[in-house]
C-alpha cells in the first residue's frame, strides 16, 4: 500500500512568487493535514481538510491557502513568498479526522527554499 | 488550548547508554491522546506509540519504553541501550476530543547517539 506522497521534493522560489505543493493521502483516508517545519522550529499546524472542506487552520496569514480535491488529494498554495516561508512542509493523512486519537501518517515533505 | 513542551532541545549520548526524552503536556480535554514520532534525516515522521488518557499503563516495546503519568502531565520516552540508528529528532504530540485527529507537537528533541 502506497504511503502519503508529496511533490515536489524540493522547490526553489524567489520572494514574491507563488509556490504550490501537492499531497496524495493513503488510499481510503479522507483527512489531510499540512504542517510547516521551519529550521530550528517544531511542527506548526497549517491546515486540515476533510471531505473536501477546510476544517481548521493554524495561525498563519491568508496567503497560505489550500484545497482538497474529490479524490482527497490536496494542494497547499503559498502566495507572495517571503524568506521566512523557507521550510519543510509536511503533509499527513488520517482515516477519520474527527476521530480523536487517530494516527496521522506523514509524507517525506516538500522542502521550499525562498531566495 | 493544547500545549506540548519538550524541554530538552538536544541530547548527546554514547552508544549503549540509556536515554530518557521528556514530554510535558497541557490540555483541558478529558479524553486525549499522546503520541511519540521519530523524524530521521529523511524528514518523514515515523509513528512510535499512541496512548489514551485513560490508560496509564507503562509500555515497553523492545528497547523503547514509555512512562505516562497523569498526575504530572508527563509522557516520557526511554531508549535502553541506545544505538547509532536511534539518532533522530523525536517529537511528542497531543490530540484530544476537541481537536479530532489534529496533532499539537512539541518542539522536538534532537538525539545524537555517538559510537
Amino acid at each position: 500500500e502506497a504511503g502519503v506522497t508529496q511533490s515536489p521534493t524540493h522547490l526553489i522560489k524567489t520572494r514574491g512568487q507563488q509556490a504550490t505543493l501537492r499531497c496524495s493521502p493513503i488510499s481510503g483516508h479522507t483527512s489531510v493535514y499540512w504542517y510547516q517545519q521551519a529550521l530550528g522550529l517544531g511542527l506548526q499546524f497549517l491546515l486540515w481538510y476533510d471531505e473536501g472542506e477546510e476544517r481548521n487552520r493554524g495561525n498563519f496569514p491568508p496567503r497560505f491557502s489550500g484545497r482538497q480535491f474529490p479524490n482527497y488529494s490536496s494542494e497547499l498554495n503559498v502566495n507572495a513568498l517571503e524568506l521566512e516561508d523557507s521550510a519543510l512542509y509536511l503533509c499527513a493523512s488520517s482515516l477519520d479526522g474527527d476521530l480523536g486519537g487517530g494516527e496521522l501518517f506523514f509524507g517525506e515533505g516538500s522542502r521550499l527554499t525562498v531566495l | 488550548a493544547q500545549k506540548v513542551t519538550q524541554a530538552q532541545t538536544e541530547i548527546s549520548v554514547v552508544e549503549k547508554e540509556d536515554v530518557t526524552l521528556d514530554c510535558v503536556y497541557e490540555t483541558r480535554d478529558t479524553t486525549y491522546y499522546l503520541f511519540w514520532y521519530k523524524q530521521p534525516p529523511s524528514g518523514e515522521l515515523v509513528f512510535l506509540i499512541r496512548r489514551n488518557s485513560f490508560d496509564e499503563q507503562n509500555e515497553i516495546s523492545g528497547r523503547y519504553s514509555w512512562n505516562f503519568q497523569k498526575s504530572t502531565s508527563s509522557f516520557n520516552f526511554t531508549i535502553t541501550a541506545s544505538q547509532v540508528v536511534d539518532s533522530a529528532v523525536y517529537f511528542c504530540a497531543l490530540s484530544g476530543e476537541t481537536s479530532g485527529s489534529r496533532l499539537t507537537f512539541g518542539e522536538g528533541t534532537q538525539l545524537t547517539v555517538n559510537p
